[in-house]
This record gives C-alpha cells, sequence and structure tokens, in this order.
C-alpha cells in the first residue's frame, strides 16, 4: 500500500464547478505539499502546509493531522486549471538520512469549458 | 530565466552510454533533489543534498551518482546506461525549514526528458 493515496485518480469538471481532491497518508509527517503540473510542463508548488488551512486565489488547502488527510480545493474551475496534482509527504525533520518526502501518484485534473 | 535549470531538457541516448543531467539554481537555497517520474508512479527521490558536502541516496539511487560541485549545481550521471532508466528527471531546490521561518516549499526544474534505447 502507497504511503501517501490521491482520489479521485482521474477528474473531468465542468467550467465554474467547485473541485475537491483528496490526499491520504498514512505515516507520521512534519509537513504536506500540494504541487501541480501541467501537461508536458514542469511542476510548481501550489502550497506548503503543516496545519489547518491556507488560501492562494481560487485554491484553498486544507489538512487534518489526526485524520491524516489533506484537500485540495478548487473555486469557480477554469480549464486553465487542467493539470495533474500532486499530494507529498514530508517526514523525517532536520538533515541528512532522517528526510523523505514521499508522493502520490497524482489527480488528473480536466475542466471542460 | 527559470529559478531552476536543467540541461538537456531532452536526450535521446543508446543502452550503455554514459549521461549526465545537469542542474543549476539562482535562488540560493542549499537543498537540492534529484526525482525520476514515472507515468503511473509518481515522484520517486534519487538523491539529495543538503549541503555541498552532504550527499544522500533516495529510494531509487542504484545505476545513478551525483555530484554537488557548488551550492548551485547538482549533477546526476547515468554511468552505463539501461532502457528502464527512461523516464522525466526534474531538479528541486528548497530552503531549510524553520519553524516560523522558511517553510521549505520546492522549487522544480522544467525536467528532462531521457530515452535509452
Amino acid at each position: 500500500k502507497n504511503e501517501v493515496e490521491q482520489s479521485p485518480q482521474n477528474l473531468t469538471a465542468q467550467e465554474g464547478e467547485f473541485i475537491t481532491i483528496n490526499c491520504s497518508y498514512s505515516v507520521g509527517i512534519s509537513a504536506l505539499h500540494w504541487l501541480q503540473q501541467h501537461p508536458g510542463g514542469g511542476i510548481v508548488s501550489l502550497f506548503m502546509l503543516s496545519s489547518g488551512k491556507k488560501k492562494h486565489g481560487r485554491l484553498i488547502a486544507t489538512i487534518n493531522i489526526q485524520e491524516k488527510h489533506s484537500s485540495l480545493h478548487i473555486t469557480a474551475s477554469h480549464p486553465r486549471d487542467s493539470a495533474v496534482y500532486i499530494c507529498a509527504v514530508r517526514s523525517g525533520v532536520g538533515g541528512g538520512s532522517n528526510y523523505k518526502l514521499t508522493f502520490g501518484k497524482g489527480t488528473l485534473l480536466t475542466v471542460n469549458p | 530565466d527559470a529559478d531552476v535549470t536543467q540541461t538537456p531538457r531532452n536526450r535521446i541516448t543508446k543502452t550503455g552510454k554514459r549521461i549526465m543531467l545537469e542542474c543549476s539554481q539562482t535562488k540560493g537555497h542549499d537543498r537540492m533533489y534529484w526525482y525520476r517520474q514515472d507515468p503511473g508512479l509518481g515522484l520517486r527521490l534519487i538523491y539529495y543534498s543538503f549541503d555541498v558536502k552532504d550527499i544522500n541516496k533516495g529510494e531509487i539511487s542504484d545505476g545513478y551518482s551525483v555530484s554537488r560541485q557548488a551550492q548551485a549545481k547538482f549533477s546526476l550521471s547515468l554511468e552505463s546506461a539501461i532502457p528502464n532508466q527512461t523516464a522525466l528527471y526534474f531538479c528541486a531546490t528548497s530552503e531549510i525549514p524553520v519553524a516560523g521561518g522558511h517553510t521549505g516549499e520546492l522549487f522544480f526544474g522544467e525536467g528532462s526528458r531521457l530515452t535509452v534505447l
């Protein structure tokens, strides 16, 4: 079982819809990242959070440490939001071999006009 | 110019050839990473370096080596490339996360697509 599970794997929405992508993890973490990858493109960091909620424009990320769960929400979705969204959890603190960042397999979001 | 630059962006090579992927950054970050991405598997860590003198193996380091030539440069080498090393490779950097300070946010390069025939 992968330590980081994302759902759904694929999501198709109509422009304007509210989108939720979920991430569950099975290990203790020090932080969780949400990343965005456009087709053929690089990877951009959207959020890094260790508790509570963060908002940036139409994107909202929440995390529940007790339930080992995070969600990424997109309000008023737009075709330019079409991308793969990746959840990654960081465990271990400090430096050296204690560091570990584990990635989910990603959620492919397609927003149709 | 991009904060994290990878070269080459695309490379096709043959089995047994030596390949080097280079990464340079202008972020001033101490931490640098090499990942590979395969369809259906997500990103996996090959090597990481927390400063010029600190290099650590990731989960899939076999068949790879790295060199941290300077704070800004981190190279990945495939000494003898094989077809199952065909993948998209990403370099990334981050600050050291500090409570109440730096977040440890990751900054990725655009990726290097390697095909080994």
